[in-house]
């Protein structure tokens, strides 16, 4: 099956500055690559994702970066802002007909004011 | 559009207790999701339905947990008797596949403390 790895497990930034949070995966069948955001006492919810026919995808100040060949994919925050801080579970899964997602560990960030 | 809903917030029970979670998919979804994250570890799969039929229960811890789906609605997962290290948040999922996004949307979670 999938494993899904994810690094930092914490991660503590400036307001301002960029986070970076990495994964790496197992499955070379996995093609979908979701990111959730939880922010404390709420639901996951999915802020950006990726398919593996594409290497690189921007929304406003969210980006992931997807690496096929080495099975790995990272977020990009950039300036971040006190509301970023949350846990951030990267995911993946097989999009072809039904599939269970695969999560990584999560990664606390904190955003400084 | 309601989202996922998930039904108690919180439970505590005590060792040996029976508990009953209960998840709403969004009306309309096929595919409904069971999954749990023990204290700082990972979101972990349990179990998947597609309307009423369990598609893969591959992560149900053992046989103490049972869920259902009624009519492919909404979905019942039972801890029976519960165990100190069932402790977690119980979040339940559901999807509808298209072509362009496979996309599931969470409930809130149960959090659930067994002592």
């Amino acid at each position: 099956g999938e494993n899904v790895e994810q690094h930092p497990s914490t991660l503590s930034v400036q307001e301002g500055d960029s986070a970076v949070i990495k994964c790496t995966y197992s499955d070379s069948a996995s093609n979908y690559f979701p990111w959730y955001k939880q922010e404390l006492g709420k639901r996951p919810q999915l802020i950006i994702d990726i398919r593996s026919n594409v290497g690189e995808k921007k929304d406003q100040r969210i980006a992931v970066t997807l690496n096929k060949t080495a099975k790995h994919f990272s977020l990009h925050i950039t300036e971040t802002q006190p509301e970023d801080s949350a846990v951030y579970f990267c995911a993946a899964l097989n999009s072809g007909g039904y599939q269970k997602v695969t999560f990584g560990i999560g990664t606390k960030l904190q955003v400084i004011p | 559009e309601a989202g996922v809903t998930q039904f108690p917030s919180h439970s505590v029970i005590e060792k040996g207790q029976t508990v009953t979670l209960r998840c709403d998919p969004i009306s309309g979804h096929d595919n409904l999701y069971w999954y749990r994250r023990v204290m700082g570890k990972e979101i972990k799969f349990l179990l998947h339905f597609v309307k009423e039929s369990k598609q893969d229960e591959s992560g149900m811890p053992n046989n103490r947990f049972l869920a259902e789906r009624t009519g492919g609605t909404y979905s019942t997962l039972k801890v029976q008797p519960a165990e100190l290290e069932d402790s977690g948040v119980y979040f339940c999922a559901s999807s509808q596949e298209r072509e362009d996004r496979t996309e599931a949307f969470f409930g809130q979670g149960t959090r659930l403390t067994v002592v």
